[in-house]
């Protein structure tokens, strides 16, 4: 597609129950990022990938927290057992590899109740 | 941590006054990139600057870069009631394996009719 799509856009899930976001970033974009970004705050990083494989998943805040990528294209971030501070707008951003700038999804809002 | 800190956290313009933000960072960096964000969903790429280069321009953006104070400016001439968003400098590392942009707590600029 012509942009990086993010779903679902909103989600309201309840304390305890699994969720799985997904991005779809664009075609032959190799690099693919996944932020967070609680309200009125600055972008938190999670993980990246190359191609399918994750060199550097140090921004996962727990081991809840899991993502993966196929075909070196289309990712799912998934959160086991939701908390309240799990809610936030978490992003997803695809860059081609080299000095380039990262083109973002519209992010998904995730609101544990 | 946020590599990156933007100055000031808020800034209010009338309409047709420039706009100046400044962003500071800690580590050397092999590039640093201006993002731009409203209503807290996706970020826009809006321009990118290497650490061998000292300025650069996109239309109404001029954004500077001083490698030796490990800072950088991003200017708005003319500013339009349009430009009013959060404004993220972000950076890449010059080493290691980290291929990420850490982003800053940004700047919420608010251009006034």
């Amino acid at each position: 597609g012509a942009g990086v799509s993010q779903s679902p856009s909103n989600k309201v899930t309840e304390k305890g129950k699994d969720v799985e976001l997904r991005c779809d970033p664009i075609s032959g974009h190799t690099a693919l990022y996944w932020y967070r970004q609680s309200l009125g705050q600055g972008l938190e990083f999670l993980i990246y990938f190359q191609g399918n494989s994750a060199p550097d998943k140090s921004g996962l805040p727990s081991d809840r927290f899991s993502a993966e990528r196929t075909g070196g294209s289309v990712s799912t971030l998934t959160i086991q057992r939701t908390q309240q501070e799990d809610s936030a707008v978490y992003l997803c951003a695809s860059s081609q590899t080299g000095n380039y700038g990262y083109t973002f999804g519209s992010g998904t809002r995730l609101t544990v109740v | 941590s946020q590599q990156g800190e933007e100055d000031p956290q808020a800034l209010s313009i009338q309409e047709g006054e420039n706009a100046t933000m400044n962003c500071s960072y800690k580590t050397s960096i092999n590039n640093l990139q201006w993002y731009r964000q409203n209503s807290g969903r996706g970020l826009v790429h809006l321009i990118l600057i290497r650490s061998n280069e000292r300025e650069k321009h996109s239309g109404r953006l001029r954004v500077t870069l001083d490698t030796s104070k490990k800072s950088s400016s991003l200017l708005i001439t003319a500013s339009r009631a349009a430009d009013t968003a959060s404004y993220f400098c972000a950076t890449v590392p010059l080493s290691g394996s980290a291929r990420q942009l850490t982003f800053g707590s940004g700047t919420q600029l608010t251009v006034l009719p």
